[in-house]
């Protein structure tokens, strides 16, 4: 079955660096997310992207956070400045529920 | 924002033994999942839930939509050490940009 694959599996940066966090979705599909998972807790909605738009964002989304499809196939999000507390597992993922919302296996984003 | 109370937070259970965990909102979500997260991995669709008092069943899997729409249960029965990691439902409203609201989780540990 077709996965949805991030990039890269483990990132370690230091405080006030940008990252820039990929993801190759299955194809065929219109609706793109962002979710994060801080260690040992649960997950949590970042954007959702639609029609090469933000669609939807949580109030964790702030101006930091930007999302592009720059080639129309990969899927980034970018973190301007990252702090101590933007570690987390970072999941991309794609779909609707009547279509397969299928996550990919995530970034793990170490900041020091 | 938006609550998924997820009970229990843990269970410890013998080889062969049924579980049954639960999520409970205080609004409507038309649609609830149940995913399975093992460690380091994103979460993986065990089944979805689309009407209100739908049972739906996958292998040893059983869920159900609550009538209210505002809560669903998921059982497993006959558990093998394999069940083990955390289970977490998710709920979605159709007019939210297609975002999921998770549950705080439920690890599932099985002993042999």
């Amino acid at each position: 079955e077709p996965e949805v694959t991030q990039t890269p599996s483990h990132q370690v940066t230091q405080m006030g660096q940008e990252v820039i966090l990929r993801c190759v979705p299955i194809s065929n599909h219109l609706y793109f997310y962002w979710y994060r998972q801080i260690l040992g807790q649960k997950v949590e909605f970042l954007v959702s992207f639609y029609n090469n738009e933000i669609s939807e964002k949580s109030e964790i989304f702030d101006d930091q956070f930007s999302v592009e499809r720059p080639d129309g196939s990969n899927f980034t999000l970018k973190i301007r400045s990252t702090k101590l507390e933007d570690s987390a597992m970072y999941f991309c993922a794609q779909g609707t529920s009547n279509y397969g919302y299928t996550f990919g296996s995530g970034t793990r984003l170490t900041v020091v | 924002g938006q609550q998924l109370n997820q009970s229990p937070q843990s269970m410890f259970i013998q080889e062969g033994e049924d579980v049954s965990m639960n999520c409970t909102s205080s609004s409507i979500f038309n649609t609830w999942l149940w995913y399975k997260q093992d460690p380091g991995e994103g979460p993986v669709l065990l089944i979805a839930l689309y009407k209100a008092g739908e049972l739906t069943s996958n292998g040893r899997l059983t869920a159900q939509f609550g009538i209210t729409r505002k809560d669903s249960f998921l059982n497993i029965s006959a558990s093998i050490p394999s069940d083990v990691g955390i289970y977490f439902c998710a709920g979605q409203k159709n007019n939210a940009g297609n975002m999921l609201t998770f549950g705080g989780g439920t690890r599932l540990m099985v002993k042999p």
